[in-house]
C-alpha cells in the first residue's frame, strides 16, 4: 500500500530541546516536502527536496533544517524549538509525470506543541 | 497580494445538493497547476482533483469537477450530490511553474473553506 508515514504523530516538548520528525515514503518518489498548517493560514511550505542530497527552502524555513540522504526519508529537524513552532506538520511526496497530472501524497500529520 | 484566495470561510449545503467552493488565484506564470484537497476532522489531507493551466477541458473526478476559468483566474470546485461525508475543510492550492523544474514542487495553499453538509 502506497503511503507516507510520519513519526511521532503527537509531541509536546519544551523550548530549546532539539527534536526530529521523521518522514518516510514507500513509493520511490523523488519530490518530498514539509508543510506546516496554522489556523487561518492554510498550509505553508517549509522545505522541499527534489531528490537525494537536493533540498531547498520553501516559504517559512526559519528555525528548521532538513536532510535527504536516502530517497525514502526526509526528516524535519528543529534544532532549538520555540513556541511559535507549535503547529500541525505535514510531510508530502509526489511523483513527476510528463503529463503534468499527479497526486501529492500527504502523511497523517504531526501535531507539535512547544511550551 | 494573496496567491490563492478562498473567500468563503464556511458553507452549509443540504445533502444531495450541489455546492461550489470558490477559489481565485494570482500568478504571472504561463505554466501552473491547481489542486483541491479535502481535510476531514481527522486531519489527513486528501487529494481530490487537479487542473493544469494548459488543460483545455475542466477536470472531473467522480462527483468532483473543477470549473476552470483561466481569464478570470478562478478554479472553483463543484461537488455534485453532496453527502454527509463531504463535511470537511477544503483547500485550494497552486503550483507555479512547470512541475519538471525545481520550482514546480511548491504548493501554495489558500486558507480553506469549511463545508458542512446537512440532512
Amino acid at each position: 500500500e502506497a503511503q507516507v508515514t510520519q513519526n511521532p504523530r503527537y509531541l509536546i516538548t519544551v523550548t530549546g530541546k532539539k527534536l526530529t520528525v521523521t518522514c518516510s515514503q514507500n513509493m520511490n518518489h523523488e519530490y518530498m516536502s514539509w508543510y506546516r498548517q496554522d489556523p487561518g493560514l492554510g498550509l505553508r511550505q517549509i522545505y522541499y527536496s527534489m531528490n537525494v542530497e537536493v533540498t531547498d527552502k520553501g516559504d517559512v524555513p526559519e528555525g528548521y533544517k532538513v536532510s535527504r540522504k536516502e530517497k525514502r526519508n526526509f526528516p524535519l529537524i528543529l534544532e532549538s524549538p520555540s513556541p511559535n513552532q507549535t503547529s500541525l506538520y505535514f510531510c508530502a511526496s509526489k511523483t513527476v509525470r510528463r503529463t503534468g497530472s499527479y497526486e501529492q501524497y500527504f502523511g497523517p500529520g504531526t501535531r507539535l506543541t512547544v511550551t | 497580494a494573496q496567491k490563492i484566495t478562498q473567500t468563503q470561510p464556511g458553507m452549509f449545503v443540504q445533502e444531495k445538493e450541489a455546492v461550489t467552493l470558490d477559489c481565485t488565484y494570482d500568478t504571472s506564470d504561463q505554466s501552473y497547476g491547481l489542486f483541491w484537497y479535502k481535510q476531514p476532522s481527522s486531519g489527513e489531507m486528501i487529494f481530490l482533483i487537479y487542473q493544469g493551466s494548459y488543460d483545455e477541458q475542466n477536470a472531473t473526478e467522480g462527483r468532483y469537477s473543477l470549473n476552470f476559468q483561466k481569464a478570470r483566474k478562478s478554479a472553483n470546485l463543484v461537488i455534485s450530490a453532496s453527502q454527509l461525508g463531504d463535511s470537511a475543510m477544503y483547500f485550494c492550492a497552486m503550483r507555479e511553474g512547470h512541475e519538471l523544474t525545481g520550482g514546480g514542487n511548491k504548493l501554495t495553499f489558500g486558507t480553506g473553506t469549511q463545508l458542512k453538509v446537512e440532512l
